[in-house]
């Protein structure tokens, strides 16, 4: 079982909607950590952001916003008036203790977001 | 401070060649990482260091041989490269391989075995 899923392969909306891009995850740990990365097309991994599993208040930061839910095991991204720089493809990963942090990241299989002028 | 970088960019193999992908850092971390992503597939954990002088295997290790006999550099060999090795290589660090640290990811190594 995929531990963290990313159901949305590919997403597409005109610039300056809002959209979400969803994220669950799977632990047995109750001490883990979420991050989110961004992918341009040039391919390079940009961090995000961090959240770990003892803060469930919601993040803003400018136009972006995630939300994390302990009870649905859930912590999903939302961009706030779409820009076209925002195209991009978005992963969302795990850290969890049991691996002490040396085992990596577990990455989801990434939403590709498309913004259309 | 150029955080991580790898080297090369890109390159294309002969099934059956053999190349070493090199992997600096220049943040004193301890820890380090290779991936590879594949298209629909997210990144995978290939192989991890803890410290200078070891090397442990991730998720999806079969085909690759790693060492880390400097703490700056992480190298990735292919002995005999296959074309379901073609794909993006990732490295990364994290200071001391913590669960919230951060994992800092060079720019990739796109290749490509014929």
């Amino acid at each position: 079982a995929q531990k963290v899923t990313q159901a949305q392969t590919e997403i597409s909306v005109v610039e300056k909607e809002d959209v979400t891009l969803d994220c669950v995850y799977e632990t047995r740990d109750t001490t883990y950590y979420l991050f989110w990365y961004k992918q341009p097309p040039s391919g390079e991994l940009v961090f995000l952001i961090r959240r770990n599993s003892f803060d469930e208040q919601n993040e803003i930061s400018g136009r972006y916003s995630w939300n994390f839910q302990k009870s649905t095991s859930s912590f999903n991204f939302t961009i706030t008036a779409s820009q076209v720089v925002d195209s991009a493809v978005y992963f969302c990963a795990l850290s969890e203790a049991a691996g002490g942090g040396a085992d990596g990241l577990t990455f989801g299989k990434g939403t590709h977001l498309i913004i259309q002028p | 401070n150029a955080g991580v970088t790898q080297t090369p960019k890109f390159r294309v193999l002969k099934t059956g060649q053999s190349m070493t992908l090199l992997c600096a850092q220049d943040m004193n971390h301890e820890y380090m990482y290779w991936y590879r992503q594949d298209p629909g597939m997210g990144l995978r954990l290939i192989h991890y260091s803890v410290g200078e002088g070891t090397t442990a295997k991730g998720e999806v290790p079969d085909g690759y041989n790693v060492s880390r006999l400097k703490k700056q550099n992480f190298l990735l060999g292919l002995e005999s490269a296959a074309p379901s090795q073609t794909s993006v290589y990732f490295c990364a660090s994290s200071p001391r391989g913590r669960i919230q640290e951060t994992q800092y990811f060079g720019p990739g190594t796109r290749l490509l075995v014929l």
